[in-house]
């Protein structure tokens, strides 16, 4: 079965630029997605098709897909992006997530 | 507004099955399917499997294959999950989501609204 693969953490200072990359095989091949969690609450859709995001997102995320990754990019990070955030592809009718990225600002 | 509201937390003993629902508003029900995905504390979201509530066509993660029924009931714009022979590692919050679907340059299926969860504890 696919998989996708999450560095389990990354770390960046406040107003730098954060990366989260999602790897899997010819995952250029397919949309990516992202998703961002926060303790206690449901997950929040943050980029879909590799690079766009939905209404209410804010600017600073943004998304690309080639060849086996996919990057999350948070420009300018704030506190409040301190958050777990998942990729997803779809394969074979089946969802698949990565394992999460706990993105610690500090 | 579009929103899923879920069924209160459930307390099951291992063996048992727990059924939990998840009613729809704000959009037709029989548009986008519904998922299921479940998260252990600490632990990363596991997809369990789909339902498209207009056809009742369902498809799951092999994992649940057997174990997991996705039902609907249309006339109330509700879905429904069913999981059987309950164990302690089924301890989990389990969410709904409402997926989009289609084809651009590729098939794209994501999950843009999530219900906020039911928490299903399995003890003795």
């Amino acid at each position: 079965s696919y998989e996708v693969t999450q560095p389990p953490s990354v770390s960046v200072s406040p107003g730098q630029t954060a990366s989260i990359a999602c790897s899997g095989d010819k995952l250029g091949d397919k949309y990516v997605y992202w998703y961002q969690q926060k303790p206690g609450q449901s997950p929040v859709l943050v980029i879909y098709q590799d690079t766009k995001r939905p209404s209410g997102i804010p600017e600073r995320f943004s998304g690309s897909n080639s060849g086996n990754t996919a990057t999350l990019t948070i420009s300018g990070t704030q506190a409040m992006d301190e958050a777990d955030y998942y990729c997803q592809a779809w394969d074979s009718s089946t969802v698949v997530f990565g394992g999460g990225t706990k993105l610690t600002v500090l | 507004q579009v929103q899923l509201v879920q069924s209160g937390a459930e307390l099951k003993e291992p063996g048992a099955s727990v059924k939990v629902s998840c009613k729809a508003s704000g959009y037709t029900f029989t548009s986008f399917d519904i998922n299921w995905v479940r998260q252990a504390a600490g632990q990363g979201l596991e997809w369990m499997g789909w339902m498209n509530p207009n056809s009742g066509n369902t498809g799951n993660a092999q994992k649940f294959r057997g174990r997991v029924t996705m039902t609907r009931d249309t006339s109330i714009s509700t879905a429904y999950m069913e999981l059987s022979s309950l164990t302690f590692e089924d301890t989990a919050v389990y969410y709904c989501a409402r997926a989009r679907s289609g084809s651009l340059h590729y098939y794209y299926y994501y999950m843009d609204v999530w219900g906020k969860g039911t928490t299903v504890t399995v003890s003795s």
